[in-house]
Protein backbone atom coordinates (compact mmCIF):
# COMPACT_ATOMS: atom_id res chain seq x y z
CA UNK A 1 0.00 0.00 0.00
CA UNK A 2 1.42 3.24 -1.28
CA UNK A 3 2.19 5.67 1.60
CA UNK A 4 2.74 9.59 1.04
CA UNK A 5 4.64 12.00 3.43
CA UNK A 6 4.73 15.75 2.95
CA UNK A 7 7.82 17.91 3.74
CA UNK A 8 8.69 21.44 3.88
CA UNK A 9 9.23 24.34 5.90
CA UNK A 10 6.10 24.80 8.76
CA UNK A 11 6.69 28.88 9.20
CA UNK A 12 6.82 30.84 5.76
CA UNK A 13 7.17 34.75 5.74
CA UNK A 14 4.22 36.64 3.93
CA UNK A 15 5.09 37.74 0.01
CA UNK A 16 7.90 34.73 -0.21
CA UNK A 17 6.90 31.69 -1.35
CA UNK A 18 6.06 28.01 -0.40
CA UNK A 19 7.49 25.02 -1.60
CA UNK A 20 6.31 21.53 -0.17
CA UNK A 21 7.02 17.65 -1.50
CA UNK A 22 5.22 14.73 -1.04
CA UNK A 23 7.24 11.60 -1.04
CA UNK A 24 5.48 7.75 -1.60
CA UNK A 25 6.81 4.73 -0.10
CA UNK A 26 5.31 1.40 -0.75
CA UNK A 27 4.63 1.49 -4.69
CA UNK A 28 5.40 3.75 -7.76
CA UNK A 29 3.74 7.02 -8.36
CA UNK A 30 3.54 6.46 -12.14
CA UNK A 31 0.44 6.62 -13.92
CA UNK A 32 -1.63 8.18 -11.29
CA UNK A 33 -2.60 11.46 -10.58
CA UNK A 34 -1.43 13.57 -7.40
CA UNK A 35 -2.84 16.37 -5.97
CA UNK A 36 -2.56 19.31 -3.26
CA UNK A 37 -5.37 19.74 -0.94
CA UNK A 38 -5.49 22.21 2.03
CA UNK A 39 -7.44 22.74 5.01
CA UNK A 40 -7.21 26.66 6.55
CA UNK A 41 -8.09 26.62 10.09
CA UNK A 42 -12.03 26.93 10.61
CA UNK A 43 -12.17 25.94 7.17
CA UNK A 44 -12.89 23.65 4.74
CA UNK A 45 -10.44 21.23 2.33
CA UNK A 46 -10.17 23.13 -0.66
CA UNK A 47 -8.28 21.49 -3.65
CA UNK A 48 -4.79 23.25 -4.94
CA UNK A 49 -4.13 21.53 -7.89
CA UNK A 50 -2.68 17.98 -9.15
CA UNK A 51 -0.14 16.90 -11.67
CA UNK A 52 0.00 13.35 -13.71
CA UNK A 53 3.06 11.48 -13.70
CA UNK A 54 3.50 12.18 -17.21
CA UNK A 55 4.01 16.45 -15.93
CA UNK A 56 0.41 17.23 -16.95
CA UNK A 57 -0.95 19.68 -14.60
CA UNK A 58 -4.31 21.33 -13.68
CA UNK A 59 -5.09 24.02 -11.40
CA UNK A 60 -7.89 25.65 -9.08
CA UNK A 61 -8.31 28.19 -11.01
CA UNK A 62 -8.58 30.77 -8.00
CA UNK A 63 -4.88 29.78 -6.91
CA UNK A 64 -3.43 29.34 -10.89
CA UNK A 65 -1.53 32.40 -10.77
CA UNK A 66 0.49 31.53 -8.04
CA UNK A 67 0.79 27.92 -8.04
CA UNK A 68 3.35 25.43 -10.12
CA UNK A 69 3.41 21.68 -9.49
CA UNK A 70 6.30 19.03 -10.81
CA UNK A 71 7.12 15.77 -10.39
CA UNK A 72 10.13 13.56 -10.28
CA UNK A 73 9.35 9.97 -11.02
CA UNK A 74 12.76 8.73 -10.54
CA UNK A 75 12.33 10.10 -6.80
CA UNK A 76 8.81 8.85 -6.45
CA UNK A 77 7.91 12.31 -5.48
CA UNK A 78 6.33 15.29 -6.79
CA UNK A 79 6.14 19.19 -5.51
CA UNK A 80 3.65 22.17 -5.01
CA UNK A 81 5.25 25.69 -5.11
CA UNK A 82 2.93 28.59 -3.98
CA UNK A 83 4.04 32.11 -4.39
CA UNK A 84 3.05 35.21 -3.11
CA UNK A 85 2.16 34.13 0.03
CA UNK A 86 -0.07 35.98 2.57
CA UNK A 87 -1.60 34.77 5.67
CA UNK A 88 -4.83 33.27 4.09
CA UNK A 89 -2.40 30.64 2.76
CA UNK A 90 -1.82 29.54 6.18
CA UNK A 91 -3.27 25.63 6.32
CA UNK A 92 -2.78 21.89 6.73
CA UNK A 93 -1.72 21.19 3.42
CA UNK A 94 -1.84 17.50 2.03
CA UNK A 95 -0.83 15.37 -0.12
CA UNK A 96 -3.17 12.68 -1.87
CA UNK A 97 -3.42 10.33 -4.73
CA UNK A 98 -6.26 10.98 -7.24
CA UNK A 99 -8.56 7.72 -8.64
CA UNK A 100 -9.56 8.86 -12.24
CA UNK A 101 -11.70 5.91 -13.89
CA UNK A 102 -12.64 7.61 -17.66
CA UNK A 103 -15.44 8.78 -18.72
CA UNK A 104 -14.87 10.74 -15.27
CA UNK A 105 -12.11 13.66 -15.51
CA UNK A 106 -11.67 13.56 -12.13
CA UNK A 107 -11.94 11.49 -9.06
CA UNK A 108 -11.85 10.54 -5.29
CA UNK A 109 -8.87 10.80 -3.46
CA UNK A 110 -7.74 7.50 -2.13
CA UNK A 111 -4.47 8.15 0.18
CA UNK A 112 -3.77 11.04 1.92
CA UNK A 113 -0.67 11.74 3.41
CA UNK A 114 -0.75 13.29 7.15
CA UNK A 115 -0.67 16.86 6.43
CA UNK A 116 2.14 19.38 7.13
CA UNK A 117 1.28 22.54 9.39
CA UNK A 118 2.06 25.69 7.26
CA UNK A 119 2.20 29.05 8.83
CA UNK A 120 2.33 32.60 7.10
CA UNK A 121 3.99 35.06 9.25
CA UNK A 122 4.06 38.63 8.43
CA UNK B 1 -18.38 26.92 -10.52
CA UNK B 2 -19.70 23.83 -8.77
CA UNK B 3 -20.49 24.55 -5.06
CA UNK B 4 -21.22 21.78 -2.99
CA UNK B 5 -23.42 22.75 0.22
CA UNK B 6 -23.58 20.11 3.43
CA UNK B 7 -26.46 20.10 6.17
CA UNK B 8 -26.17 20.21 8.91
CA UNK B 9 -22.81 22.17 9.80
CA UNK B 10 -23.32 20.52 12.98
CA UNK B 11 -24.96 17.37 14.38
CA UNK B 12 -25.39 16.02 17.76
CA UNK B 13 -25.99 12.99 17.99
CA UNK B 14 -25.15 9.41 20.33
CA UNK B 15 -24.36 6.16 20.44
CA UNK B 16 -26.71 4.19 18.26
CA UNK B 17 -28.31 6.68 16.72
CA UNK B 18 -28.96 6.78 12.96
CA UNK B 19 -27.41 10.07 11.67
CA UNK B 20 -27.87 11.41 7.92
CA UNK B 21 -25.65 14.16 6.37
CA UNK B 22 -27.00 16.08 3.14
CA UNK B 23 -24.83 17.40 0.26
CA UNK B 24 -26.25 19.33 -2.53
CA UNK B 25 -24.46 20.29 -5.50
CA UNK B 26 -25.39 23.84 -7.45
CA UNK B 27 -25.62 21.83 -10.50
CA UNK B 28 -26.00 18.44 -11.70
CA UNK B 29 -22.84 16.27 -10.70
CA UNK B 30 -24.46 12.71 -11.97
CA UNK B 31 -23.11 10.54 -9.46
CA UNK B 32 -19.53 11.98 -9.13
CA UNK B 33 -19.46 12.30 -5.12
CA UNK B 34 -16.80 11.52 -2.69
CA UNK B 35 -17.41 11.19 0.65
CA UNK B 36 -14.51 11.35 3.61
CA UNK B 37 -14.08 11.22 7.30
CA UNK B 38 -11.63 13.28 9.13
CA UNK B 39 -10.74 13.17 12.55
CA UNK B 40 -8.40 15.54 14.41
CA UNK B 41 -5.01 15.59 13.68
CA UNK B 42 -5.64 13.30 10.83
CA UNK B 43 -5.84 13.00 7.24
CA UNK B 44 -9.35 12.66 5.65
CA UNK B 45 -10.47 9.29 4.69
CA UNK B 46 -12.20 8.19 1.76
CA UNK B 47 -15.69 6.36 2.88
CA UNK B 48 -17.93 6.32 -0.26
CA UNK B 49 -16.78 7.19 -3.96
CA UNK B 50 -19.55 7.22 -7.11
CA UNK B 51 -22.17 8.02 -4.60
CA UNK B 52 -23.36 4.79 -3.11
CA UNK B 53 -19.67 2.61 -3.28
CA UNK B 54 -18.28 1.69 -0.22
CA UNK B 55 -14.57 1.82 -0.25
CA UNK B 56 -12.66 -0.84 1.38
CA UNK B 57 -12.76 -1.29 4.32
CA UNK B 58 -15.18 1.27 5.54
CA UNK B 59 -17.48 -0.50 7.75
CA UNK B 60 -21.28 -1.31 5.85
CA UNK B 61 -22.88 1.11 8.75
CA UNK B 62 -21.75 3.53 6.63
CA UNK B 63 -23.77 4.11 3.01
CA UNK B 64 -24.17 6.57 0.49
CA UNK B 65 -26.87 7.45 -1.87
CA UNK B 66 -28.23 10.04 -4.30
CA UNK B 67 -27.79 11.21 -8.03
CA UNK B 68 -27.76 14.90 -10.03
CA UNK B 69 -28.30 17.39 -6.87
CA UNK B 70 -29.06 15.65 -3.48
CA UNK B 71 -27.00 13.17 -2.06
CA UNK B 72 -26.93 11.85 1.58
CA UNK B 73 -24.33 9.98 3.92
CA UNK B 74 -25.95 8.15 6.37
CA UNK B 75 -24.26 5.93 9.72
CA UNK B 76 -27.16 3.24 10.38
CA UNK B 77 -25.73 3.04 13.95
CA UNK B 78 -22.97 5.61 15.03
CA UNK B 79 -20.14 4.19 17.00
CA UNK B 80 -17.62 6.00 19.15
CA UNK B 81 -14.89 5.89 16.78
CA UNK B 82 -17.87 7.92 14.02
CA UNK B 83 -16.89 11.13 16.06
CA UNK B 84 -15.61 13.18 13.61
CA UNK B 85 -16.04 15.82 10.33
CA UNK B 86 -17.29 14.56 7.43
CA UNK B 87 -17.04 16.36 3.72
CA UNK B 88 -18.52 15.19 0.46
CA UNK B 89 -16.76 16.45 -2.74
CA UNK B 90 -17.67 16.35 -6.22
CA UNK B 91 -15.47 15.31 -9.11
CA UNK B 92 -17.92 15.94 -12.11
CA UNK B 93 -15.85 19.25 -13.01
CA UNK B 94 -12.32 20.23 -12.60
CA UNK B 95 -12.41 22.62 -9.77
CA UNK B 96 -13.37 19.26 -8.08
CA UNK B 97 -14.78 21.02 -4.80
CA UNK B 98 -15.59 20.18 -1.01
CA UNK B 99 -18.03 20.77 0.71
CA UNK B 100 -17.79 22.99 3.80
CA UNK B 101 -18.42 20.11 6.27
CA UNK B 102 -20.51 18.38 9.09
CA UNK B 103 -19.27 18.01 11.91
CA UNK B 104 -20.66 14.97 14.27
CA UNK B 105 -20.41 15.28 18.12
CA UNK B 106 -21.28 13.67 21.10
CA UNK B 107 -24.47 14.90 22.24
Amino acid sequence: QVQLQESGPGLVKASETLSLTCTASGGSISRYYWSWIRLPADKGLEWIGRIYTSGTTTYNPALKSRVTMSVDTSKNQFSLKLTSLTAADTAVYYCAREIVVPPAARGPFDIWGQGTIVTVSS
Amino acid sequence: DIQMTQSPSTLSASVGDRVTITCRASQTISSWLAWYQQKPGKAPKLLIFDASNLEGGVPSRFSGSGSGTEFTLTISSLQPDDFAIYYCQQYNSYSGTFGQGTKVEIK
